[in-house]
């Protein structure tokens, strides 16, 4: 088993639609990362959380330290928002623990 | 501000042949990382570097060597290019502390052949 596991691991909306992406993780964290890669570009950091929920303009990040899971949404989708999806944890502190990404396809 | 900076983006080699993959960061972060992402497949942890002189090895560190020149820069070596090696290579780092976000460059691309 994963420590970091990912649903669903493709996803295609259309443009408009509400989207939940969901990491669950086994090891413990002090706090999650959750990551955005473009096709054929770099990786950047949305958020990082270790309890709650964050917002960032039409993406919603959400945890529950005690069920160790975590979900990303994205309001009124837009095709721009097309990406992989990764969620991320600290491991012993320093490095991380990826999950293996939710590619997400927002049609037009 | 330049962020993490890694070239070159895209190389081919032939096997044997060595390379290396240079990465800097100007943030003054104290950890450093190098991954390789397969296709489906995560983010691997080749090696990190919790600080200036320090390296460890990850998940996937054979075939590979590192040098963390000074604080901003970390280099990772290839000594003898394995068709096995083919992959996406992204240099990070954060400033140390758990916790804290992590800054990815923009991947190099190395195919082996």
């Amino acid at each position: 088993k994963n420590e970091v596991e990912q649903s669903p691991q493709n996803l295609t909306a259309q443009e408009g639609e509400f989207i939940t992406i969901n990491c669950s993780y086994s090891v413990g964290i002090s706090a999650l990362h959750w990551l955005q890669q473009h096709p054929g570009g770099g990786i950047v950091s949305l958020f990082m959380l270790s309890s709650g929920k964050k917002k960032h303009g039409r993406l919603i990040a959400t945890i529950n330290i005690q069920e160790k899971h975590s979900s990303l949404h994205i309001t009124a989708s837009h095709p721009r928002d097309s990406a992989v999806y990764i969620c991320a944890v600290p491991r012993y502190g320093q490095n991380f623990v990826f999950g293996p990404g939710t590619r997400l396809s927002v049609l037009p | 501000n330049a962020g993490v900076t890694q070239t070159p983006k895209f190389q081919v080699l032939k096997t044997g042949q060595s390379m290396t993959l240079q990465c800097a960061q100007d943030m003054n972060h104290n950890s450093m990382y190098w991954y390789r992402q397969d296709p489906g497949m995560g983010l691997r942890l080749i090696y990190y570097s919790a600080s200036e002189g320090t390296t460890d090895k990850g998940e996937v560190p054979n075939g590979y060597n590192v040098s963390r020149l000074n604080k901003r820069e970390f280099s990772l070596r290839l000594e003898s290019a394995a068709p096995s090696q083919t992959s996406v290579y992204f240099c990070a780092s954060e400033i140390g502390e758990s916790g804290n976000t992590i800054y990815f460059g923009e991947g190099s691309w190395l195919t082996v052949v």
